[in-house]
């Protein structure tokens, strides 16, 4: 597709459980970021890559959030023994470039996630 | 610490006047700044990028000013429309310049 997209659309999980969330970029782009955002709230930022580079992740809120992206494309975001303060949407966002040189986001329209 | 404020109070207008909303921001040095539309259930869509070197831009009915001295960034939707109701979101490179940090937004009614 020519847009940025996300699976699951929608997951609902025991608390406890690991979910993974994936996400596909648009082809080409080189910086993709993963956000969170509560209900009513604004976007949290959880991690960046960039190209090759180390990815930043000074936004996960825990050592149970991790995230990989593999061959410089699809990232999978994985939140292990989750909890129900862990409910949220979950939106992935691809640029051209990153950094000051300043691109434009594209959203996926986002995973929301239920912890019960 | 880094902060990025919008007004958490939703803008009520009347259909056919001008929107203003605004950013403001402390301890950045962004090297630009941009604004998304966020309607409820979607990802956020990118409308504008100001450069720090430009003190307007313009896109249609959208208008945007960035002050680096007085470290804002103003939004202007003239002629606005019911369907410009959303909420407008504000983002800028990170000190360091490696991601992009967003407000909270701000919610806007535009009554017919």
């Amino acid at each position: 597709g020519a847009g940025v997209s996300q699976s699951p659309s929608n997951k609902v999980t025991e608390k406890g459980k690991d979910v993974e969330l994936r996400c596909d970029p648009i082809s080409g782009h080189t910086a993709l970021y993963w956000y969170r955002q509560s209900l009513g709230q604004g976007l949290e930022f959880l991690i960046y890559f960039q190209g090759n580079s180390a990815p930043d992740k000074s936004g996960l809120p825990s050592d149970r959030f991790s995230a990989e992206r593999t061959g410089g494309s699809v990232s999978t975001l994985t939140i292990q023994r989750t909890q129900q303060e862990d409910s949220a949407v979950y939106l992935c966002a691809s640029s051209l470039v990153g950094g000051r040189a300043g691109g434009e986001l594209f959203f996926g329209e986002g995973s929301r996630l239920t912890v019960l | 610490s880094q902060k990025i404020e919008q007004n958490s109070e939703a803008l009520n207008i009347q259909e056919g006047k001008t929107a203003t909303l605004t950013c403001n921001y402390t301890n950045y040095s962004p090297a630009y700044l941009q604004w998304y539309r966020q309607d409820p259930g979607r990802g956020p869509v990118f409308l504008l990028l100001i450069r720090e070197n430009e003190k307007e831009k313009r896109k249609e009915r959208l208008k945007v000013t960035f002050d680096t001295t007085l470290k804002q960034s103003l939004f202007h939707i003239t002629a606005s429309q019911p369907a410009d109701s959303a909420t407008y979101l504000c983002a800028l490179d990170s000190t360091g310049g490696f991601k992009t940090i967003f407000g909270a937004g701000t919610r806007l009614f535009v009554k017919a």
